[in-house]
Order: structure tokens, then sequence, then C-alpha cells
């Protein structure tokens, strides 16, 4: 399968546990996107990375969130002390980056790793 | 003001009818647009691209209009498995605006 893969797929968890996903982008795209996406709205961008790269962070991505790409290939989302408000969908997408001067991309989406905090 | 607006629905149409749905999107510099298709408890999944000259893609049509600032989606004869939640995706400056989507449900 040579899709965006994401683990685990479901994580239930206590309010103040850490959880760690992960992300395994399409091999050759040098962007990985995660987004947060709750019931009856769109993704909500939290950060990408180009290789191994932060380049964005949104407002949204607290203090309690962090997100790495060390070797500009797979990606880790860790959020630290989960609060219930954290519950949601949480998706990976990876794309091969605009063509010089075009400013278009396309995204593809992972299956999302669903977190519940109880 | 939000980046991206979608009408949520939902559109409930019957098999075989003609839908359209409007996305509005508020900063004039966006460079790109799409159509991404998510089923229920599924990741979205690009549908098309939106071109300023306008694209077709069987039943599917896409149409960009600049000066009011709005992209549009046109499904013909709709089937069954039309039925999702569309969503409208603007970029700005490398980052990837989503609406909160339009559901469409197709009935026999």
């Amino acid at each position: 399968d040579t899709g965006v893969s994401q683990d685990p797929r479901h994580k239930i968890t206590k309010r103040g546990q850490n959880v760690t996903f992960r992300c395994d982008p399409i091999s050759e795209h040098n962007r990985l996107y995660w987004y947060r996406q709750t019931l009856g709205q769109g993704p909500e961008f939290l950060t990408y990375f180009q290789n191994e790269a932060q380049l964005e962070k949104s407002r949204l991505l607290s203090d309690r969130f962090s997100a790495e790409r060390p070797k500009g290939s797979f990606s880790t989302l860790e959020i630290q002390r989960t609060e219930q408000g954290d519950s949601a969908m949480y998706l990976c997408a990876s794309s091969l980056g605009p063509p010089q001067g075009s400013g278009t991309d396309t995204q593809y989406f992972g299956p999302g790793t669903r977190l519940t905090v109880l | 003001r939000k980046e991206v607006e979608q009408d949520p629905g939902p559109f409930n149409v019957p098999e075989g009818a003609t839908v359209a749905f409007n996305c509005t999107y508020s900063n004039s510099a966006s460079q790109s647009f799409f159509w991404y298709r998510q089923d229920c408890r599924k990741e979205p999944k690009l549908l098309m691209s939106v071109y300023s000259s306008g694209n077709e893609d069987g039943r599917f049509t896409a149409q960009l209009n600049r000066a009011s600032q709005y992209i549009s989606l046109l499904i013909r004869d709709s089937k069954l498995s039309d039925s999702a939640t569309y969503l409208c995706v603007v970029i700005n400056f490398n980052k990837f605006y989503f609406g909160s989507g339009t559901k469409l449900n197709v009935k026999p």
C-alpha cells in the first residue's frame, strides 16, 4: 500500500495522559501536514513540514501539542496532558509540494487517528 | 470571518437530479482551489482541482469566479454513491483552508 498511513486508528485515553500518533506519508512526498477534525467541521490545519523542517504552526496548536519529523519521512504528533476538548479525528496528509511558481499543490490524506479523551 | 464558507446542507435530491454547491472564500489572493469528498468517518479524498477556466470530469463540473470569490461544484445525473460531504479547499500561501462541508444525500 503506497498511500498515507496512520497509527493507531483509534485511541481512547483518560484525561491527563499523554498520547502520540504516527503518520507515514507517501514515500516521495516532501510535505507533511497535520489536521484536526471534529464532527460537522472541515479539517483544521495544525502544522506542516517541508522535509524535516516544521514551517508553520497554527494558533490552535497549544503548548501541549508537539510534532516532529526527524528524518523527513514519518512524523509524530504528541499531545501532553490530554483534555476532553482534544477528542477529535487527527488527520495526516502529504504532498509533493507545489511545482515552482505554480502556487498549487495536492494533498493526500491518511485514514486518521480518532482520539477519545474520557 | 472564516477563510472558507459553505452551506452545510443537507441537500436531499433524487437519483438522476442535478445539484450544485457553492463555496465562498475571503482572501482575494488565494492561489488554488479544490473540491474534496468525505464519506462518513473516512478521510477526505481529492475529487477535483478547480481551474480558472473551469473544468469537467465526467458528471462533475467545477467553476471558479475570482471576481465574486466563490467556487462551485455541479453534479449531473446524481448517483446514490454520490452521497457524501463535499469539502471546498482554498490554498493561501502554502496553507490549506477547508470549508465545513456540504452534505449531499441522494435518494432512490
